[in-house]
């Protein structure tokens, strides 16, 4: 099955400055990677998502990168703001290959630093 | 728009004892319904996913079970709970394969 790899487990980072935070995927037939961030105690809340036919997506201050060859993708916020403090976790799926549902990476608790 | 339920919001069971928790999404008609767990400080670990009625499949074995009534209610169950199933759970719907999914806000299970 696929299996996700998330680092780091823990970034602190200044306010203003930006962060960036990867996982890697096993499967290679994988081809929907969303990325959620989760308040404490709160639901995840899907932020952005890539699929393996594009190679970069942006969104306002948050931005995604898949490399398909080396099985890696990437979250990068610019402008870090306190609210952005929080866990994120990124995924994988593959909707072709008779399962669904998104195999997740341990997290990582982004702390912005005033 | 599209709307997840979930309830009861906390639980505190003894061990041994049975478990049902309800998931029900509004707004959409045959959407792709999950079940996650997520242990404290931990990463999402998918427990059982239902793309249509009656169909449930399994990620893990373990004494949860799911089942799906009707289109867009999705039930997780255990007849005898144990203290390991102590988690936060998360159910989650899309609008099929590859789509994005979207959870609802969770029940903190603890196991006393």
């Amino acid at each position: 099955g696929e299996n996700v790899e998330q680092h780091p487990s823990t970034l602190s980072v200044q306010e203003g400055d930006s962060a960036v935070i990867k996982c890697t995927y096993s499967d290679s037939a994988s081809n929907y990677f969303p990325w959620y961030k989760q308040e404490l105690g709160k639901r995840p809340q899907l932020i952005i998502d890539i699929r393996s036919n594009v190679g970069e997506k942006k969104d306002q201050r948050i931005a995604v990168t898949l490399n398909k060859t080396a099985k890696h993708f990437s979250l990068h916020i610019t402008e870090t703001q306190p609210e952005d403090s929080a866990v994120y976790f990124c995924a994988a799926s593959n909707s072709g290959g008779g399962a669904d549902g998104l195999t997740f990476g341990k997290g990582t608790h982004l702390i912005i630093q005033p | 728009s599209q709307t997840i339920h979930q309830w009861p919001a906390t639980l505190v069971q003894p061990v041994g004892s049975p478990l049902s928790l309800e998931c029900t999404v509004e707004g959409t008609s045959n959407p792709n319904l999950y079940w996650y767990r997520q242990a404290a400080g931990r990463g999402l670990q998918l427990l059982f996913y239902s793309v249509g009625i009656g169909q449930i499949s399994s990620e893990v074995p373990q004494n949860l079970s799911a089942s799906r009534p009707q289109d867009r209610q999705f039930i997780l169950s255990s007849k005898k709970l144990l203290l390991s199933d102590s988690g936060f759970y998360l159910c989650a719907w899309s609008g099929g394969w590859g789509q994005p999914q979207h959870f609802g806000d969770g029940t903190r299970l603890s196991i006393l």
